[in-house]
Parts: structure tokens; sequence; C-alpha cells
């Protein structure tokens, strides 16, 4: 398994501002992904975070809105830019060790309120 | 594309009852199927998983055999505790060699003494 932490583990945002999310991992990981989770839903895949290059997104979720950085193989970051109350979710970082057994481990999630 | 349809919740039982909740998916090609869980005030945890039809995952008491000819992956427990009590999400990744999960919508599972 991983450890994953994420920064901050809840914030109140306004509307209009962008927050940055930050996940760490306790080990270096081939692969990196950001999901979300709106109140009451199910996750929903926002991008593959790829070390080194651009990160690769789902259909509905640009990179003007929900840029990704990478910089190595234990950290990534999610900003949610121009928000609104829409944006208010829980932010998920998951990694995957190995590409054999496509097992993804968790992070404990970012609770987004924006007013 | 691909998805994943779960019985909808909440779902309350009596400790020592039967558990199932019904999953089906919609998949190109031979998904890998798993079941997660989250625990009240927890992260998303990995409970169980099966890569391959016919295959069967097992953790902490609870069962899912990957059933191609029906598309399904039906997460059971003989005898459910109050320890169980969690949101339990049934997903699947896109093939071999894929780690992008498709989540279904979750089922809430409360079980009282």
């Amino acid at each position: 398994s991983a450890v994953i932490s994420q920064k901050p583990s809840r914030d109140i945002c306004q509307r209009g501002t962008s927050l940055t999310i930050q996940c760490q991992v306790d080990s270096q990981v081939t692969m990196m992904f950001w999901y979300r989770q709106q109140p009451g839903q199910s996750l929903t895949l926002i991008a593959t975070a790829n070390q080194g290059s651009e990160a690769t997104y789902e259909s509905g979720f640009v990179i003007d809105k929900f840029p990704i950085s990478r910089p190595n193989l234990t950290f990534s970051t999610l900003t949610v830019s121009n928000m609104s109350p829409e944006d208010s979710s829980i932010y998920l970082c998951s990694v995957g060790r190995d590409r054999e057994f496509n097992e993804q481990f968790f992070g404990p999630g970012t609770r987004l309120t924006v007013l | 594309g691909n998805s994943v349809t779960q019985m909808e919740g909440p779902v309350t039982l009596s400790e020592e009852a039967f558990l199932t909740i019904n999953c089906t998916y919609t998949a190109t090609g031979y998904p890998s199927l798993f079941w997660y869980v989250q625990y009240p005030g927890e992260g998303l945890q990995l409970l169980l998983k099966a890569t391959k039809a016919d295959d069967k995952g097992s953790n902490k008491g609870f069962e899912a055999t990957y059933r191609k000819e029906t598309t399904s992956f039906h997460l059971e427990k003989g005898s459910v505790q109050v320890s169980d009590s969690a949101v339990y999400f049934c997903a699947l990744t896109r093939g071999a060699g894929s780690y992008q999960l498709t989540f279904g919508k979750g089922t809430k599972l409360s079980v009282i003494p």
C-alpha cells in the first residue's frame, strides 16, 4: 500500500478565487490521479497526472479550469480555478504503483466549499 | 463507454443478517472489477477485486464473483456487523494495464444492533 496525504483537508473559498490542493505520497508511484466526489454522488475521474508532461483530462474537464502539476514521482497538485458554488466537492488524489495489479490507493480527500 | 450500476440505497440491516449489494456493468474488452468501501469520516479503501471472469475476490468476510455472462459483480457477506456500516462503491477499470476507474453511485449500508 501507499500512505497518501492531502493538503488542505478542507477549505471554504469565495466565488471567483482559486485553490491549490497538494497530494504527497510516501514512496515513488507510477500513476497519480485526481477525482471529484460531488455531494451525494459517486467519484468522477478528472485527470491523470503525468510526471514531466501535461496531464491527461477526461471528457468534461479542461486544463484552464483544473491545472495539474506533477514535478516528480511522489507529488502532485490540482488547482481549482475561478471557483463557483458548483465546484463544491471532495477532491481526491489516488495513486497506482504497479500497472500489472492495477490497484489504486486513495488519499483522505479535500473537502471544498465555495460560497 | 464503461458504466457501473449499483443498487440504490440506503440499505439497513440488523446485525448478523445476510448482505447482498448488486452491481452490474457495461464495458468493452475485459475490465477489472473492484469494490471500494468508505467508512464514516475515512478515505476510500479497496475492499476486494477480481481481474478475470469467474475470479472471486474476498476480504474481511466479503465476497464478489466476476460473472461475465451476466456482467455482474455482486457483493455479499454472510453475517454483517455494526462495524460494516459504510458506503460501498463498485468500480471497474478499462482493461488490462489500465488504472482509470469508473465508479458506481455507491450504496450506503447501515447495520443496527
